[in-house]
């Protein structure tokens, strides 16, 4: 089955203490992309990775980290989490530059105290 | 970055109404993309229009490409249960994405 999967899908941290989320898509798409989704926002593009070894920040990178060292998997990263972090956590993949249609996976939901 | 507005913020219609939403943008856009969240998912893509003043339909929803590029509209036929959801429209600069704020439909039985 196509999919998108994320881990862990709840997590909860204390301040400064960091954590990685894994994201891995099993379709061969080359584009791969973070978002964070708060109430009243929509959807925010925190980074986005074109292919294996390029990433590019989109509206709000700061606080977070990627890497793209395989083509399947694209972790976010929060080396010191802060409280404003809190928020659910999408990652969503596509076939590249003129696929626009998305694969979402189904959502991390981070609580940073 | 974008801005992309959408209206209303939030809808409960009966079952069996028509829905209406659109998305405005401060700039122009050459593809518009609308999505759906359901409860406890993540967003999946409804439509795809690329053309100024396209209108596409897929099933019971229909959407248009504003002529000035700088919006999109959404419409819903006969609502059913199963439309609840937050409805996002998107647009791509270059290789970046940009949501809309969303307008939530709740449909009353």
């Amino acid at each position: 089955e196509a999919q998108v999967t994320q881990n862990p899908r709840y997590l909860i941290t204390v301040t400064g203490k960091k954590l990685t989320v894994t994201c891995s898509q099993n379709m061969n798409h080359e584009y791969m992309s973070w978002y964070r989704q708060d109430p009243g926002l929509g959807l925010r593009q925190i980074y986005y990775s074109m292919n294996v070894e390029v990433t590019d920040k989109g509206d709000v990178p700061e606080g977070y980290k990627v890497s793209r060292k395989e083509k399947r998997n694209f972790p976010l990263i929060l080396e010191s989490p802060s409280p404003n972090q809190t928020s659910l956590y999408f990652c969503a993949s596509s076939t590249g530059t003129g696929g626009y249609e998305q694969y979402f996976g189904p959502g991390t939901r981070l609580t940073v105290t | 970055g974008q801005q992309l507005n959408q209206s209303p913020q939030s809808m409960f219609i009966q079952e069996g109404e028509d829905v209406s939403m659109n998305c405005t943008s401060s700039s122009i856009f050459n593809t518009w993309l609308w999505y759906k969240q359901e409860p406890g998912e993540g967003p999946v893509l409804l439509i795809a229009l690329y053309k100024a003043g396209e209108l596409t339909s897929n099933g019971r929803l229909t959407a248009q490409f504003g002529i000035t590029r700088k919006d999109s509209f959404l419409n819903i036929s006969a609502s059913i249960p199963s439309d609840v959801g937050i409805y996002f429209c998107a647009g791509p600069t270059g290789n970046q994405f940009y949501f809309g704020t969303g307008t939530s439909l709740t449909v009353i039985p």
